[in-house]
């Protein structure tokens, strides 16, 4: 059974830094590209980051590149999202993702409260 | 990067069919044949329906189909039931080699 279980989320003051924490198990990590996704709250879904299954690329919306950094390790099968100069509209429920142009596996979500 | 147009709500009486459209542009929906659907019920995570236009995941339900045309991709619901009020989005591969959702449509079952 694929799983992706996420960690790290809490809450941050602005600018502050997270960083965010996948691991998966049920199919050969090093084999899949992965993506986060962020759903604000009440609001609607928005893709984040991608990162190929070897790592070597990676891409961002407009909104967080230059501030959070997408990385895996596929010794420990672990995807991450080190997110810097938090703002409050980084607020949100952070999922992991598996597949390329589609996504069938998803984390539970971990919620990022950005306040002062 | 701007999000995919969906209608913010539609609605539906059990047992009939409604559609939701999601419009893009040439740099996405246009261009690839990429489109995917997602369910969403309130505090779950998204649940695949529709992936490359028109392919549905193995065990999905027969009831959900999708289309594309030019710019805009669209899934239809038929046989309407109540299970299926939730939230939807598309998504899009685009020519940034990044993805795009939709704004997402909350369908009502009346």
């Amino acid at each position: 059974e694929v799983q992706l279980v996420q960690s790290g989320g809490g809450f941050v003051q602005p600018g502050g830094s997270l960083k965010l924490s996948c691991e998966a198990s049920g199919f050969s990590f090093s084999n899949y590209e992965m993506h986060w996704v962020r759903q604000p709250p009440g609001k609607g879904l928005e893709w984040v980051s991608y990162i190929s299954s070897s790592g070597s690329t990676s891409y961002y919306t407009d909104a967080v590149r230059g501030r959070f950094t997408i990385s895996r390790d596929n010794a420990k099968n672990s995807l991450y999202l080190q997110m810097n100069s938090l703002r409050a509209e980084d607020t949100a429920v952070y999922y992991c993702v598996r597949d390329g142009v589609f996504f069938l596996y998803w984390g539970q979500g971990t919620l990022v409260t950005v306040s002062s | 990067q701007s999000a995919l147009t969906q209608p913010a709500s539609v609605s539906g009486s059990p047992g009939q069919s409604i559609a939701i459209s999601c419009t893009g542009t040439s740099s996405d929906v246009g261009s690839y044949d990429y489109v995917s659907w997602y369910q969403q019920h309130p505090g779950k995570a998204p649940k695949l329906l529709i992936y490359d236009v028109i392919k549905r995941p193995s065990g999905g339900s027969d009831r959900f189909s999708g289309s594309k045309s030019g710019n805009t991709a669209s899934l239809t619901i038929s046989g309407l039931q109540a299970e299926d009020e939730a939230d939807y989005y598309c998504c899009s591969y685009t020519s940034s080699y990044t993805r795009v959702f939709g704004g997402g449509t909350k369908l009502t079952v009346l």
